[in-house]
């Protein structure tokens, strides 16, 4: 059964960090090009990172470059998201997905919530 | 302030037809990159309903159509039924953006 499963998410204040995990299953992650998609509360989707298949391009929504990093660990088959010097616009649900390059994306996590708060 | 442009919300009654457009521009859309188009449920994760402009994933309804020209898109559901209420995101890419895709701001579908 193809299945992504997120982790990490809670409450945290405003500068400290983060990391978000995505644990995949029934695929190989490293076959895809990966994705992190946010949504704000009561807001619509938002692009915040992708990774290429073989790992060799990655790239942010400017709002987040240079505090968020996105990688995969291929040996647990892990996507990750490292977020840095969180603000309180960071706070989302944060999904990860699954996809082509430069096409759509058709596998996607629950979602892990990240509150930014003091 | 979202790249393709999509009306906040459209309503219709059961079995009748409504059309969702996204509109774009000419370094997405009309670029010539595809439209996909995402169903979310309330609280759950987005599903993917049309990709590549107007093909249906397995299990999607035929009900479910897709459309592109030039700068713009369209999804239309025919049939309306209740479990179709949702929200319903149109996605493509920006030759500006390199590799990041880029939403519609979303609508909100009301079955009446």
């Amino acid at each position: 059964q193809v299945q992504m499963v997120e982790s990490g998410g809670g409450v945290v204040q405003p500068g400290r960090s983060l990391r978000l995990s995505c644990a995949a299953s029934g695929f190989t992650l490293s076959s895809y090009a990966m994705h992190w998609v946010r949504q704000a509360p009561g807001k619509g989707l938002e692009w915040v990172a992708v990774m290429s298949y073989d790992g060799s391009g990655k790239y942010y929504t400017d709002s987040v470059k240079g505090r968020f990093t996105i990688s995969r660990d291929s040996s647990k088959n892990t996507l990750y998201l490292q977020l840095n010097s969180l603000r309180p616009d960071d706070t989302a649900v944060y999904y990860c997905a699954s996809g082509g390059w430069l096409q759509f994306v058709d596998k996607w996590g629950q979602g892990a919530l990240v509150t930014v708060s003091s | 302030q979202s790249v393709l442009t999509q009306p906040p919300s459209v309503s219709g009654a059961p079995g009748q037809r409504v059309t969702i457009s996204c509109t774009g521009s000419s370094s997405n859309i009309g670029a010539g990159y595809d439209v996909h188009w995402y169903q979310q449920l309330p609280g759950i994760a987005p599903k993917l309903v049309l990709y590549g402009n107007s093909n249906r994933p397995s299990g999607v309804p035929d009900r479910f159509s897709g459309s592109k020209s030039g700068t713009s898109a369209s999804l239309a559901i025919t049939g309306l039924q209740a479990e179709d209420e949702a929200d319903y995101y149109c996605q493509s890419y920006d030759s500006s953006l390199r590799g990041l895709g880029v939403f519609g701001g979303g609508t909100k579908l009301t079955v009446l």
